[in-house]
């Protein structure tokens, strides 16, 4: 079954305490990509990779990292959490493409995360 | 400033009606536009598409329309069914498409029994 992996899909941790948010894909899609939701926001977008070794900044970078060594793997890293990064994470995948069919995004089931 | 607004946080219809969700946004670099779906504890699930060459695209139930000079889009579901109860998100991107979306704030779309 083609699906977007993320975990956990909860977690609590305190502030400054280094966490990774994991994301898997089995589509062997080359574009990847975190948002997080906050409310009357939407989906912003956080960090995207267009390929391994290849990552950028979205709209919302200040905080996280990312990386990608291989091509389903593409990890969101918290090094030190502040509680303004509270919120819904979402990782998707798509293929790279220029629009029309088979470029619509994937997502995973997203991950709640509390910083306190 | 959002580039891309959908000004009801909600809506309600009664089942069998039609439902009209609209979007607006900003950027007149934007030529492709996607609809998701999202139900609570899931992620976003792609729903429909259409790119700046069209006016309209359909899909079974579900049909958007796209006013360029407007800069608007709108989702209609016909007809509307309780398990289209979701917040839609629409979403542009510019450049043929690419993977770089931004999305709207979404709408909840309740419909009634």
């Amino acid at each position: 079954e083609a699906q977007v992996t993320q975990n956990p899909r909860y977690l609590i941790t305190v502030t400054g305490k280094k966490l990774t948010v994991t994301c898997s894909q089995n589509m062997n899609h080359e574009y990847m990509s975190w948002y997080r939701q906050d409310p009357g926001l939407g989906l912003r977008q956080i960090y995207y990779s267009m390929n391994v070794e290849v990552t950028d900044k979205g709209d919302v970078p200040e905080g996280y990292k990312v990386s990608r060594k291989e091509k389903r793997n593409f990890p969101l890293i918290l090094e030190s959490p502040s509680p303004n990064q509270t919120s819904l994470y979402f990782c998707a995948s798509s293929l790279w493409g220029t629009g029309e069919v088979g470029t619509e995004a994937f997502f995973g089931q997203g991950t709640r995360l509390t910083v306190v | 400033d959002q580039q891309v607004k959908q000004n009801s946080p909600s809506l309600s219809v009664q089942e069998g009606r039609i439902s009209i969700l609209n979007c607006d946004y900003t950027n007149s670099m934007f030529d492709y536009f996607l609809w998701y779906k999202k139900y609570p504890a899931e992620g976003p699930t792609f729903l429909i598409s259409i790119s700046s060459i069209k006016d309209k695209n359909e899909d079974g139930r579900f049909t958007v329309f796209l006013n360029k000079s407007a800069k608007h889009l709108s989702l209609h579901i016909v007809p509307s069914q309780p398990g289209d109860s979701a917040v839609y998100f629409c979403a542009a991107s510019e450049g043929g498409g690419g993977q770089n979306f931004v999305f709207g704030p979404g709408t909840r779309l309740s419909v009634l029994p």
